[in-house]
């Protein structure tokens, strides 16, 4: 079955330094990628999607490249900054259309001043 | 921006006993979803509904119905709830079942059994 894969449980930085969160997927299907992320308290939010192989999004100074040859949708951000600090899911839809979605297990991003 | 909203935001339940959580949308969205999350885990699908007065199995039901009376509601049901279905619920709408979707989440139910 589908499965996605973040390496990193927990990832901590000072304020303005580069960021990138890895995640690896595999399906039969073509994929359709997304980062959702969850601030303290709140609900999942989208953050970008992607099923356009070797085309960067970008959402919120955020970015993120599908590249289909690894199976490959890191989540990247320049310079990181405070308000960042959250949990972030990456998610793979199941080509059924159905909007079901496998998450991976979540990096937790903590900023520090 | 879609409204998605859960009761209650948490809940104490004794082993054994009977669980219902509430979720209701506002943005006529036809899909809707209950996910579980674990500390250290991402999200996992319980039961998702394409149409009121029916309901489809996710990757984990064992242990949880799902009930749909409308388009705007949607329920999870735990007849006898365990020590294991302690966790994070979330529910979430979309206005189609397309790869491309997105979800909107509500807020969770933060679930403790005893």
């Amino acid at each position: 079955g589908d499965s996605v894969t973040q390496t990193e449980g927990l990832v901590t930085l000072t304020k303005g330094l580069p960021v990138m969160l890895n995640c690896t997927y595999q399906t039969t299907y073509s994929p359709f990628l997304f980062w959702y992320v969850q601030h303290l308290n709140e609900a999942p939010k989208l953050l970008l999607k992607s099923s356009t192989d070797n085309k960067r999004t970008e959402h919120q100074g955020f970015y993120a490249t599908l590249h289909k040859s690894s199976s490959s949708f890191h989540l990247q951000k320049s310079s990181v900054q405070l308000s960042d600090s959250a949990l972030y899911f990456c998610a793979l839809s199941d080509g059924t259309n159905t909007g079901k979605l496998t998450f991976g297990d979540g990096t937790v991003l903590t900023v520090k001043p | 921006e879609a409204a998605v909203t859960q009761s209650p935001r948490s809940k104490v339940a004794v082993t054994g006993g009977k669980v219902t959580l509430s979720c209701h949308q506002t943005n006529n969205h036809d899909y809707m979803y209950w996910y579980r999350q674990d500390t250290g885990h991402g999200l996992r699908l319980i039961h998702y509904s394409y149409v009121a007065d029916s309901t489809e199995k996710g990757d984990i039901p064992d242990g949880y119905k799902a009930s749909r009376p409308s388009q705007e509601n949607f329920s999870l049901i735990l007849e006898l709830a365990s020590l294991s279905q302690t966790a994070v619920y979330f529910c979430a709408s979309s206005h189609w079942g397309s790869s491309a979707e997105t979800l909107y989440f509500g807020s969770g139910t933060r679930l403790t059994v005893l």
